[in-house]
């Protein structure tokens, strides 16, 4: 598509209840990031994927926290057993890597409220 | 790990004028983005600067590598450049990391 999606843009769950963040990113983008922001915060590296590998899993918070791509495009991240700390906007950006013009494309995130 | 402090941490403007903002890095970096954050909560990529001076429309950037600072510069503001903006560096990885934000306000 032209831009990044996510869904759903709202989720309220219940605390212990595990949930899945969607994000369909733009067409031909290699790269796949997530990242967390909590209220009034900057933001937090939580995955990078290139193709459908995860080079980089540092940032997931705990276990409870997973994610997965495939066909090189969509991506899913799910969050087990969620806890009150978990509230925050989950951020989904993707990039082709190199060149000049390289730079990330945000989408519009997905609010989670654990209650 | 590398540290992103960006300076001021908010700032206040009339409309029509222009401002500076800072961002240092503690180590040296392969890649470095500057991002605007609406008021909705949207993230937009302003300028991928690693080196070097860009310019678009009002907004123009600098990234001195060497020094280990880059400045974005806004001419003539206007109340929709209202929002935060994030520096964001990365050190060949492609694991960015944000600073803390500046917190711009144009008053009318």
């Amino acid at each position: 598509g032209a831009g990044v999606s996510q869904s759903p843009s709202n989720k309220v769950t219940e605390k212990g209840k595990d949930v899945e963040l969607r994000c369909d990113p733009i067409s031909g983008h290699t790269a796949l990031y997530w990242y967390r922001q909590s209220l009034g915060q900057g933001l937090e590296f939580l995955i990078y994927f290139q193709g459908n590998s995860a080079p980089d899993k540092s940032g997931l918070p705990s276990d409870r926290f997973s994610a997965e791509r495939t066909g090189g495009s969509v991506s899913t991240l799910t969050i087990q057993r969620t806890q009150q700390e978990d509230s925050a906007v989950y951020l989904c950006a993707s990039s082709s890597t190199g060149g000049a013009n390289y730079g990330y494309t945000f989408g519009s995130g997905t609010r989670l409220t654990v209650v | 790990g590398i540290q992103v402090e960006q300076s001021p941490p908010d700032l206040i403007l009339q409309e029509g004028a222009n401002s500076t903002l800072r961002c240092n890095f503690s180590d040296s970096v392969n890649n470095l983005q500057w991002f605007h954050q609406n008021p909705w909560g949207q993230l937009i990529n302003l300028f991928y600067i690693p080196s070097g001076t860009k310019q678009n429309g009002r907004l123009s950037a600098t990234t001195v590598a060497t020094e280990r600072y880059s400045l974005l510069y806004i001419s003539s503001s206007q109340t929709t450049d209202s929002g935060v903006y994030f520096c964001a560096v990365d050190r060949g990885t492609y694991k960015y990391i944000f600073g803390t934000g500046t917190r711009l306000k144009v008053l009318a």
